[in-house]
């Protein structure tokens, strides 16, 4: 079986862009959470979606959004991007928002210049 | 909120050594995790122990819930367990988790 993916899995942009991560659980797992770390930090939560609904955030400004889709794959938008943007986005896949089993993928490194 | 702190940041040990991590929170959680992170950044679980111990192999870890520390302890290293590792909690069963600063660990042949 597929563990979490990711993609892309590294991209470069430039200030002001937007940036579109994608990821796909693994299959039957209905909850995906969004991570974003930056060099040298521990992982901080952006988002939490279950059933296609957002049940959790993070202090995260209003320029990162995202959604989750019937498959319960999901997407992580981010606008206007900022130089303190570069990080490792990671996603993370668990059965449901209560379960302590939860499974991260690769990740997706932006660059931003 | 809670807060998770850990100790030592960096650790440079020799094949072979043994070495214990640290970490300490500062509200109850219960959903104490303990993760490695590979070089290509992948996070992989090494247990969930919300209290008590468990042991995988080299791996063991300890979960004192009252006290509100864990421990990792990592016997006879190889150059493979290299990479950081990373404690993590929750206020809620699953649910957002609060990452400490990591462990960076180098083991050197």
């Amino acid at each position: 079986d597929a563990g979490v993916t990711q993609s892309p899995t590294h991209l470069i942009k430039t200030r002001g862009q937007h940036v579109t991560l994608r990821c796909s659980p693994i299959s039957g797992h209905k909850s995906v959470s969004w991570y974003q770390q930056v060099l040298g930090q521990g992982p901080q939560f952006i988002f939490q979606y279950y059933e296609k609904e957002e049940r959790g955030r993070g202090n995260f400004p209003d320029r990162f959004s995202a959604r989750q889709f019937p498959n319960y794959s999901s997407e992580l938008n981010v606008n206007a991007l900022l130089l303190g943007d570069s990080a490792l986005y990671l996603c993370a896949s668990s059965p449901d928002p209560s379960s302590a089993t939860i499974y991260f993928g690769e990740g997706s490194w932006l660059t931003v210049v | 909120g809670i807060q998770v702190e850990q100790s030592p940041p960096d650790l440079i040990l020799q094949e072979g050594a043994n070495s214990t991590l640290r970490c300490n929170f500062s509200d109850s959680v219960n959903n104490l995790q303990w993760f490695h992170q590979n070089p290509w950044g992948q996070l992989i679980n090494l247990f969930y122990i919300p209290s008590g111990t468990k042991q995988n192999g080299r791996l063991s870890a300890t979960t004192v819930a009252t006290e509100r520390y864990s421990l990792l302890y990592i016997s006879s290293s190889q150059t493979t367990d290299s990479g950081v590792y990373f404690c993590a909690g929750a206020y809620n069963q699953g649910g957002k988790l609060i990452f400490g600063q990591g462990t960076e660990l180098s083991v050197k042949p």
